[in-house]
């Protein structure tokens, strides 16, 4: 059974650091892995997809990487501002079109 | 384009009671989800359908029920509400399922039942 653990839990970091939040899945047969930003309340919004077959994706300030033979993604958040507070989701599709979703990051960055 | 909406945005319920919850989708989608998030664990997929007219089983299915007679929506169906049914529910949708297809998820359905 595909379990994703995200580490750490909760992060607190000063406006304007460079950070990283981890995911990690336990089966290493994924089509893709996709990062997602969750705000108090709302809902999922999709911030980069990896394919199984791509090493990292770049979108703005935030960059993601893939090994899948480690069974590791990392986010890496440029530039932190107080605006990227929210949690992070990062969910690993497998077969049987179904996302296997980690327990989440929740970031505050303060100004 | 609103992309995935769903209704009601919240809900409260005695145990028994039924409701269905819907989801729609504008970006004719074939792919649609239903998902439930819960503190500490995570989002679970509950039913999912691969296209108007079908509809298959989740991780955690048991005590609801989906139907997908248009293209463009996903019902939510919960026959006999439980205390353990409170949660907030949240469907997607995608293209297909390929390594290129993202999930678009909607705002989410926040349901008590007491």
């Amino acid at each position: 059974k595909q379990e994703v653990t995200q580490i750490p839990a909760a992060l607190s970091v000063p406006e304007g650091e460079n950070l990283v939040l981890n995911c990690s899945f336990t089966d290493s047969a994924i089509y893709n892995l996709q990062w997602f930003r969750q705000d108090p309340g709302k809902g999922l919004t999709s911030l980069l997809l990896i394919q199984s077959s791509q090493r990292e994706q770049t979108s703005g300030r935030l960059n993601a990487s893939l090994d899948k033979s480690s069974g590791r993604s990392t986010l890496y958040i440029a530039a932190s501002q107080p605006g990227d507070s929210a949690t992070y989701l990062c969910a690993v599709r497998r077969a049987g079109n179904m996302l296997t979703f980690g327990g989440g990051t929740r970031l505050m960055v303060k100004p | 384009n609103a992309g995935v909406t769903q209704t009601p945005k919240f809900r409260v319920l005695k145990t028994g009671q039924s409701m269905t919850l819907l989801c729609a989708q504008d970006m004719n989608h074939e792919y649609m989800y239903w998902y439930r998030q819960d503190p500490g664990m995570g989002l679970r997929l509950i039913h999912y359908s691969v296209g108007e007219g079908t509809t298959a089983k989740g991780e955690v299915p048991d005590g609801y029920n989906v139907s997908r007679l248009k293209k463009q929506n996903f019902l939510l169906g919960l026959e006999s509400a439980a205390p353990s049914q409170t949660s907030v529910y949240f469907c997607a949708s995608s293209y297909g399922t390929g390594g290129k297809n993202e999930q678009f998820f909607g705002p989410g359905t926040r349901l008590t039942v007491l």
